[in-house]
C-alpha cells in the first residue's frame, strides 16, 4: 500500500513568517489532498491536486504537486494565528485495488506565535 | 445546510461492551468511509461503502462492523473484539473528486 511521509512533524513560527510543509509518496499520486484539522475536530478540505506540476492557491495557502507526482508542498504566506492546527496530506488510493479511500500522512502540527 | 453529522461527540464505554457510532450525510453522496485517528498519527481506514447495501473492509476492520441500509447513513459498531478502541473516529463521504469529513466522535474505553 502507499505510504505518505510528512515533514516536518511540528513547526513553530512567528506570526507573519512564511512556512512550507512537505508530503512525499513512495508511489505515483493519483490525487493529493490537503486538509487542516483543529484538535479534536474533523478535517477541513483545503485543496486537491491531480496533475503533475499543478499549483492551487486559496487565500494565503498555496499547494503544489511536482511533475513526477510523488511530492507535494503546502506553503503559507504571512502566517496568522488562525493558520494554527494540524495539516494532513492524503493520497487517493484509486490505483490501489480500485477503491476511493485515502491514505494519510501522520500530519504536521503548526503553531503560530503572535 | 448540507453536511455530515456524527453523534455523539464524546462516548464512554466499559470494557466488553459494544457501542455504535452514528454518521449521517445529506450531501447525496454514494460513497462513505470510516477512519480512526490515534494521537500523533494520521487516519487509518476501517470500512468503506461505495453504494447502499455494499461495504468493504479497510486496513483495520478487525473488531468493527458496519451497515449501509440507507444512502444517508453509515453507522459503525465497535465490538468487544476490538482490543484498543480508544481513539477519535471520523466519518467521511465523497464526490468523484473530494472527500468531506464529519466532526468526529471521541471514544474512550474505561
Amino acid at each position: 500500500s502507499q505510504e505518505l511521509e510528512q515533514s516536518p512533524q511540528s513547526l513553530i513560527v512567528q506570526e507573519g513568517k512564511n512556512l512550507t510543509i512537505n508530503c512525499t509518496s513512495s508511489k505515483t499520486l493519483y490525487g493529493l489532498y490537503w486538509y487542516k484539522q483543529k484538535y479534536g475536530e474533523g478535517l477541513i478540505f483545503l485543496m486537491m491536486l491531480q496533475k503533475g506540476g499543478e499549483e492551487k492557491s486559496h487565500e494565503k495557502i498555496t499547494a503544489k504537486l511536482d511533475e513526477k507526482k510523488q511530492q507535494s508542498s503546502l506553503h503559507i504566506t504571512a502566517s496568522q494565528p488562525s493558520h494554527a492546527g494540524i495539516y494532513l496530506c492524503g493520497a487517493d488510493r484509486r490505483g490501489d485495488t480500485g477503491r476511493r479511500a485515502l491514505t494519510f500522512g501522520s500530519g504536521t502540527r503548526l503553531q503560530v506565535q503572535p | 445546510d448540507g453536511g455530515i453529522t456524527q453523534s455523539p461527540k464524546y462516548l464512554f464505554r466499559k470494557e466488553g461492551q459494544n457501542v455504535t457510532l452514528s454518521c449521517e450525510q445529506n450531501l447525496n453522496h454514494d460513497a462513505m468511509y470510516w477512519y480512526r485517528q490515534d494521537p500523533g498519527q494520521g487516519l487509518r481506514l476501517i470500512y468503506y461503502s461505495q453504494i447502499v447495501n455494499d461495504f468493504q473492509k479497510g486496513d483495520i476492520a478487525e473488531g468493527y462492523s458496519v451497515s449501509r441500509e440507507k444512502k444517508e447513513s453509515f453507522p459503525l459498531t465497535v465490538t468487544s473484539a476490538q482490543k484498543n478502541p480508544t481513539a477519535f473516529y471520523l466519518c467521511a463521504s465523497s464526490t468523484a473528486d473530494t472527500q468531506y469529513f464529519g466532526p468526529g466522535t471521541r471514544l474512550t474505553v474505561l
